[in-house]
């Protein structure tokens, strides 16, 4: 299928490094943070949410960072994988709930090199 | 548990024709929210439905149109198709309450031609 994301910026990993992708945000009145994963030809597929009242959130072998001074996003990804490669968006949501749009950022293509 | 459903998955359309885009909702969500995604770029939202009614919608013109069936699915219309028009229709389902991840489905791959 075609690639999501030709003209990305790329990250290059070796398999079993830390990954980590920054997104900035635009809205100080979000409320609702979400990184998504994309694979080639693919709808998003959800990772990991945080709620502006909180500035770390774990899952399994990922981590969100959410820095609101500066409108800043980090995705963590411990002993990056193979089946990882794929791009990933964060969005921002005014609310947590209904009635909400997701805004998506740019994305960044993740390229794990054995 | 099927999650969300979209068809077709691949449409070629010619300039100044219509589109009919499906979306099945994932099982027990009642949201459905429309997002188009040009090539190398992030999803833009279109617009969102919720009993029945167009609830939200972003900056996209009045060609772009939509429907919620009582069973929840939608569909997505688009009318006097351009070239720009080309994109991955993407498809998310959502509760309106309570949790609020939301779901995607593989999408619509339209070409205009």
């Amino acid at each position: 299928g075609e690639s999501v994301g030709l003209h990305l910026p790329t990250l290059s990993v070796q398999e079993g490094d830390n990954s980590i992708i920054n997104c900035a945000y635009s809205n100080s009145a979000s409320d609702y943070f979400i990184w998504y994963k994309q694979e080639s030809g693919k709808g998003p597929q959800f990772i990991i949410d945080i709620r502006s009242n909180m500035d770390k959130r774990q899952g399994q072998r990922v981590t969100v960072l959410l820095n609101k001074t500066v409108k800043h996003l980090s995705l963590q990804i411990a002993a990056t994988q193979p089946g990882d490669s794929a791009v990933y968006f964060c969005a921002e949501t005014p609310f947590s709930g209904g009635y909400n749009k997701l805004i998506f950022g740019a994305g960044t293509r993740l390229a794990v090199h054995p | 548990d099927a999650g969300v459903t979209q068809s077709p998955t691949h449409l070629i359309k010619t300039r100044g024709q219509q589109v009919t885009l499906r979306c099945s909702p994932k099982s027990g969500h009642d949201t459905v929210s429309w997002y188009q995604q040009a090539l190398g770029q992030g999803p833009q939202f279109i617009f969102q439905y919720y009993e029945e009614e167009e609830r939200q919608r972003g900056n996209f013109p009045d060609r772009f149109s939509g429907h919620q069936f009582p069973n929840y699915s939608s569909e997505l219309n688009v009318n006097a198709l351009l070239l720009g028009d080309s994109a991955l229709y993407l498809c998310a389902s959502s509760l309106v309450v309570g949790a609020s991840e939301a779901f995607f489905g593989q999408g619509t791959r339209l070409t205009v031609v």
